[in-house]
C-alpha cells in the first residue's frame, strides 16, 4: 500500500516564476491538505481540499492556488514566486470519515527561489 | 485561534536515558486532540503518539509517552530508553475536534531537535 507520494522531490525557480507541486494520497484517504515548512521551523497550514474543493485555508495569499482532482490527487500552485517561498512544502492525506481523520504526509517537495 | 509553543530549540540526552520535551498550547476549545510527530533528516513527518482532550488518562506508545496536564495547557513527550534512531525533530500540534468549523488543520509548534549520543 503506498503511502503519501509527492512531486518533485526538489525545484529550482526564479523569482517571478510560477510552480506547480503535486500529491498523491494515501490509498482510501479523501482529503488533501498542503503545508509550507520554512527552514528550520513547524510546518504552517496552507489549505484542504475535500471533494474537489477547498475547504479550509490558512494566511496565505491568493499567489497560492491549489486543486483536487476526482481520483483524490491534488496540486498546489504558486504564482510570481518570493525569495520568501523557499520551503519544504508538505502534503498530507487523511479519510474525512476516520474517527481520528490521522494525517499522513508525503516526503515533501523542497522548493528554492533564486 | 490556536497557537502551540515549544520552548527548547535544542535537547540532547544519551542512549538508553529517558528525556522530555516540552509543549504548551493556548486554546479557547474544549474539545481537541494533540499530537507528538518527528520529522527525521528524511524529512517524512511520522505520529509519534495522540492524546484527546476528553480523555483523562496519558497516552503511552512503548517507550513513548506524554503527560496532559489539560488545565495548565501542557502537553511534554516522555522518550524513555532513548535509542540513536530517536534522534530527529520533534513537534508538537494541536488539531481541533470541530471537524467542520476547522477541518482537519494541524497548528504546529516550532520543533525541538533531539540529539541522541551513544
Amino acid at each position: 500500500d503506498a503511502g503519501v507520494t509527492q512531486s518533485p522531490t526538489h525545484l529550482i525557480k526564479t523569482r517571478g516564476q510560477q510552480v506547480t507541486l503535486r500529491c498523491s494520497p494515501k490509498s482510501g484517504h479523501d482529503t488533501v491538505s498542503w503545508y509550507q515548512q520554512a527552514l528550520g521551523q513547524g510546518p504552517q497550514f496552507i489549505f484542504q481540499y475535500y471533494e474537489e474543493e477547498e475547504r479550509q485555508r490558512g494566511n496565505f495569499p491568493d499567489r497560492f492556488s491549489g486543486h483536487q482532482f476526482p481520483n483524490y490527487s491534488s496540486e498546489l500552485n504558486v504564482n510570481a514566486l518570493l525569495l520568501g517561498d523557499s520551503a519544504l512544502y508538505l502534503c498530507a492525506s487523511s479519510l474525512l470519515e476516520d474517527y481520528y481523520n490521522e494525517q499522513f504526509f508525503g516526503p515533501g517537495t523542497r522548493l528554492t527561489v533564486l | 485561534a490556536q497557537t502551540v509553543t515549544q520552548s527548547q530549540p535544542e535537547m540532547s540526552v544519551q542512549e538508553a536515558e529517558t528525556v522530555t520535551l516540552s509543549c504548551t498550547y493556548d486554546t479557547s476549545e474544549s474539545d481537541y486532540y494533540l499530537f507528538w510527530y518527528k520529522q527525521p533528516p528524511s524529512r517524512q513527518m511520522i505520529l509519534v503518539i495522540r492524546q484527546e482532550a476528553y480523555k483523562q488518562q496519558n497516552a503511552t506508545e512503548n517507550r513513548f509517552s506524554v503527560n496532559f496536564q489539560k488545565a495548565a495547557k501542557s502537553f511534554s513527550l516522555k522518550i524513555s530508553d532513548s535509542q540513536l534512531g530517536d534522534a530527529a525533530m520533534y513537534f508538537c500540534a494541536y488539531r481541533s475536534a470541530l471537524l467542520k468549523t476547522s477541518g482537519s488543520r494541524l497548528t504546529f509548534g516550532e520543533g525541538t531537535q533531539l540529539t541522541v549520543n551513544p
